[in-house]
């Protein structure tokens, strides 16, 4: 079965620093992989995704991610945080040879970014 | 455009007492659907998933069941709620078939059994 894996459970920064979170997964085939947000009170909304090609993807809100398949990973990068960026990161793949019909999450790491 | 409805937001609910927690898809036709359950530190663990009506898998044996009576109508139910059934509840769904697809979901029902 497929899992992932976050490297970290809280991450602390003050604004501007630089944020990296990784994300590594375990699955034999093609996965698709994601990167999700949850907002304090809101609801979880996208990052970003990876399909295929390029395999560093830009999101939203100047966050980036690269996927490397030799380390199954796919960590999350953003240059300079600021406080808005405070929030819950999932990591999530979904394998490709089963349509589309399983998506496994992340443990998740929250951030909190200082003013 | 699509949009996903999920209730109620909130749910307080004697142990014991049974469960029916609704979610709806509109704007698209015979989607995947996911109910998961998010625990602090545990991230998303997915509870069922359907592919079409009536077809059920389940992930984790517990008291819940899931059905799926109409296309775009998914419920997550129990007979007996148990103290450790409480937590933050979200319905899912993404486009049937679709092998380039992302995981779009609803606002989640907080679920406290006491």
């Amino acid at each position: 079965a497929q899992s992932v894996s976050q490297h970290n459970h809280h991450v602390i920064l003050s604004e501007a620093a630089s944020l990296e979170l990784g994300c590594n997964y375990s699955y034999g085939g093609t996965v698709n992989l994601f990167w999700y947000v949850q907002y304090p009170g809101q609801h979880l909304q996208l990052l970003l995704k990876y399909f295929s090609g390029d395999p560093l993807v830009k999101g939203i809100k100047g966050f980036e991610a690269e996927f490397i398949k030799s380390k199954f990973s796919f960590n999350l990068r953003k240059p300079s945080v600021q406080w808005s960026d405070t929030a819950e990161y999932f990591c999530a793949v979904n394998p490709t040879d089963n349509y589309g019909q399983n998506f496994v999450f992340g443990p998740g790491t929250r951030l909190s970014v200082l003013p | 455009s699509q949009t996903i409805h999920q209730w109620p937001a909130t749910l307080v609910q004697p142990v014991g007492s049974p469960l029916s927690l609704e979610c709806t898809v509109e704007g698209t036709s015979n989607p995947n659907l996911y109910w998961y359950r998010q625990a602090a530190g545990r991230g998303l663990q997915l509870l069922f998933y359907s592919v079409g009506i009536g077809q059920i898998s389940s992930e984790v044996p517990q008291n819940l069941s899931a059905s799926r009576p109409q296309d775009r109508q998914f419920i997550l139910s129990s007979k007996k709620l148990l103290l450790s059934d409480s937590g933050f509840y979200l319905c899912a769904w993404s486009v049937w078939g679709g092998m380039n697809t992302e995981a779009f979901f609803g606002q989640g029902t907080r679920l406290t059994v006491v």
